[in-house]
């Protein structure tokens, strides 16, 4: 255990429905990071937070993607209007030194 | 742009035998750091081992070591007397210090009993 948390670990849900996961980090690290990971392939980045601005935004990172961390806590990665191709393992990380320390993961299914 | 490439989409190994898994990367900075993930079956990545690109020597973690080849820009991870448990899926992954990681597509590493 790495002492990253994420809830939910596994979400089925429709087409066009919306979904919000959450990630819970190690207390003291202040940077947080949201990747995604598909079949077959490495994670792919996705955000990162700076306590609770968020500084970088991958192209990957559509209009329909939404990602907050209030207080420099807890992030929450909203996905609206869900479509199949969203269906993935999505993954958080804190950051201490450069150690990236990583989340067990959300695993989205899109029916 | 960084990029890391693993050419080996799959490895086993006898156990208590010696395994090499593949790394390239591609980057344009002079500092910058490697890594190796593991990721086991429905658990957690967590990190192996860590090269930093200005250090020579090569880093050891127990049975884990890197040959890190600066010029070639090849890291690829030896590990000795493999055991039932190092079954996982296996990362390569770069940091420049931009705040982000780029990992390669993995090599699933299989141990036959």
């Amino acid at each position: 255990d790495t002492g990253v948390s994420q809830d939910p670990r596994h979400k089925i849900t429709k087409r066009g429905q919306n979904v919000t996961f959450r990630c819970d980090p190690i207390s003291e690290h202040n940077r947080l990071y949201w990747y995604r990971q598909t079949l077959g392939q490495g994670p792919e980045f996705l955000t990162y937070f700076q306590n609770e601005a968020q500084l970088e935004k991958s192209r990957l990172l559509s209009d329909r993607f939404s990602a907050e961390r209030p207080k420099g806590s807890f992030s929450t990665l909203e996905i609206q209007r869900t479509e199949q191709g969203d269906s993935a393992m999505y993954l958080c990380a804190t950051m201490s030194g450069n150690e990236q320390f990583f989340g067990p993961g959300t695993r989205l299914t899109v029916l | 742009a960084q990029t890391v490439t693993q050419s080996q989409p799959e490895m086993s190994v006898q156990e208590a035998e010696t395994v090499t898994l593949s790394c390239t990367y591609d980057t344009s900075e002079s500092d910058y750091y490697l890594f190796w993930y593991k990721q086991p079956p429905s658990r957690q990545m967590i990190l192996v081992i860590r090269q930093e690109a200005y250090k020579q020597q090569n880093a050891t973690e127990n049975r884990f070591s890197v040959n890190f080849q600066k010029a070639a820009k090849s890291f690829s991870l030896k590990i000795s007397d493999s055991q039932l448990g190092d079954a996982a899926m296996y990362f390569c992954a770069s940091w420049e210090g931009n705040e982000k990681l780029t990992f390669g597509t993995g090599t699933r590493l299989t141990i036959i009993p």
